[in-house]
């Protein structure tokens, strides 16, 4: 069965740092997403993504934040200068269409700001 | 804006009772919500989508019923196993929110063997 992945599973990188997650999203499909999870609290949207551009984006989203489909398999989120704050499980999903679609999530990636 | 709230936090039953999950959204205008379960550290993974026109949808020994018009869905666990415990996120997708899913802060369930 197709499925979302991740990679890394684990990154810990120095407050200031620039990380990049990156995500292979199932293969057919069009709509894009990422969220994050700190430790506790709810799943948060960050940015939607489709058409090779940002259909929608957070509060969350600020400057320091970048998503980038490089080729026709890769989705990656950067994140310039990290902070503290940042630290959160981060996950990719993908949905075959819009609204009445199904979102599929990775495993995550725990990104921890030291 | 979408609120959603899951109501209770924690849940601990015996093994082999029958449980209700409950779910709530402050926001009617929905295309979707959808059920997730999450294992400590891990991923989400999808349990049933319901769309805004359907009442329930089954899915082995789990049933998902809507009722939009009150902003509410419950899950329903029969003959829960130790297998089953985790925490249980349900998610909506609004019509005035994009194509993004808001979360409830999930339902941690614990089946004692």
């Amino acid at each position: 069965e197709p499925e979302v992945t991740q990679t890394p599973s684990h990154q810990v990188t120095q407050m200031g740092q620039e990380v990049i997650l990156r995500c292979v999203p199932i293969s057919n499909h069009l709509y894009f997403y990422w969220y994050r999870q700190i430790l506790g609290q709810k799943v948060e949207f960050l940015v939607s993504f489709y058409n090779n551009e940002i259909s929608e984006k957070s509060e969350i989203f600020d400057d320091q934040f970048s998503v980038e489909r490089p080729d026709g398999s890769n989705f990656t989120l950067k994140i310039r200068s990290t902070k503290l704050e940042d630290s959160a499980m981060y996950f990719c999903a993908s949905s075959p269409g819009t609204t009445s679609s199904e979102q599929y999530f990775g495993p995550g990636t725990r990104l921890t700001v030291t | 804006k979408q609120e959603v709230t899951q109501i209770p936090a924690a849940l601990s039953v015996p093994e082999g009772e029958n449980l209700v999950l409950n779910c709530s959204f402050t926001d009617s205008a929905i295309y979707n919500l959808q059920w997730f379960r999450q294992d400590p550290g891990k991923g989400l993974t999808s349990l049933l989508l319901i769309q805004s026109s359907q009442r329930e949808q089954t899915s082995g020994r789990l049933n998902a019923s809507l009722d939009k018009s009150s902003g509410r869905s419950t899950l329903y666990i029969a003959a829960s196993q130790p297998g089953d415990s985790a925490t249980y996120l349900c998610a909506v997708r609004g019509r005035n929110q994009g194509g993004k899913l808001i979360f409830g802060q999930g339902t941690e369930l614990s089946v004692k063997p």
